[in-house]
């Protein structure tokens, strides 16, 4: 059973160009979160989905920034027009449940420099 | 609002000697309280939960954490630390609306 995908591990962009972030979650996952992790800091939640339906986007900005769990296929996560300000590790995590006490299963992170 | 504190930025320790790392948290309802560990470049892994019973949850690795309600503290220890131990900890409280809340990490460094 494979773990938590995503791809690319890195990913380097020009500032006004398009980023876009893959994870495929655990066989059986339905439930998908995403973070992003700066340098010195803890993760930040950033949204949470489940299959075809966003289920919590507090944590990420309003603009430029979305995100979608289709029926059939990884999760993406989508930065338009990126800024230097939005280098960091953008991580993945899935849950089997959507309640219950259980653990998240974390992808290994992209790693999105904006030059 | 749901919240986790991790006090310390940095743990040093010497090998072989017990670790501790503190962590506490603040939620509504019963807590489902996690510990994850993070190596250099990759993704967080999953070392102990606490769902209810016991107090002292033991985990992988060695690892374990005692729950403290009074107190609202889950603080991560291992009774004799292994240089391999040195990584950045994550605390994580789970709330009944699915969210995770992470703490800010602990980096540990066991001193050879």
């Amino acid at each position: 059973n494979a773990g938590v995908m995503q791809n690319p591990r890195h990913l380097v962009r020009r500032r006004g160009q398009e980023a876009r972030l893959r994870c495929s979650p655990m066989k059986g996952h339905s439930h998908v979160y995403w973070y992003r992790q700066l340098p010195e800091e803890g993760l930040k939640f950033m949204v949470y989905l489940q299959k075809e339906n966003i289920i919590d986007e507090s944590g990420m900005p309003k603009e430029r920034f979305s995100a979608e769990f289709p029926k059939e296929g990884p999760s993406i996560l989508r930065i338009q027009q990126v800024v230097r300000g939005d280098s960091a590790a953008y991580f993945c995590a899935s849950t089997v449940t959507s309640g219950g006490a259980d653990e998240q299963f974390f992808g290994p992170g992209t790693r999105l420099t904006v030059l | 609002a749901q919240s986790v504190a991790q006090p310390e930025d940095q743990v040093n320790v010497a090998e072989g000697n017990p670790l501790t790392v503190k962590c506490t948290y603040s939620v509504s309802g019963n807590p489902y309280l996690f510990w994850y560990v993070q190596y250099p470049n990759r993704g967080l892994q999953f070392l102990l939960k606490y769902i209810t019973g016991d107090n002292l949850v033991k985990g992988s690795y060695g690892f374990e954490a005692e729950f403290n309600k009074s107190q609202t503290s889950f603080h991560l220890k291992k009774p004799s630390a292994l240089v391999s131990d040195s990584a950045l900890y994550f605390c994580a409280v789970r709330d009944t609306g699915n969210q995770f809340y992470f703490g800010t990490g602990t980096s540990l460094t066991v001193i050879p």
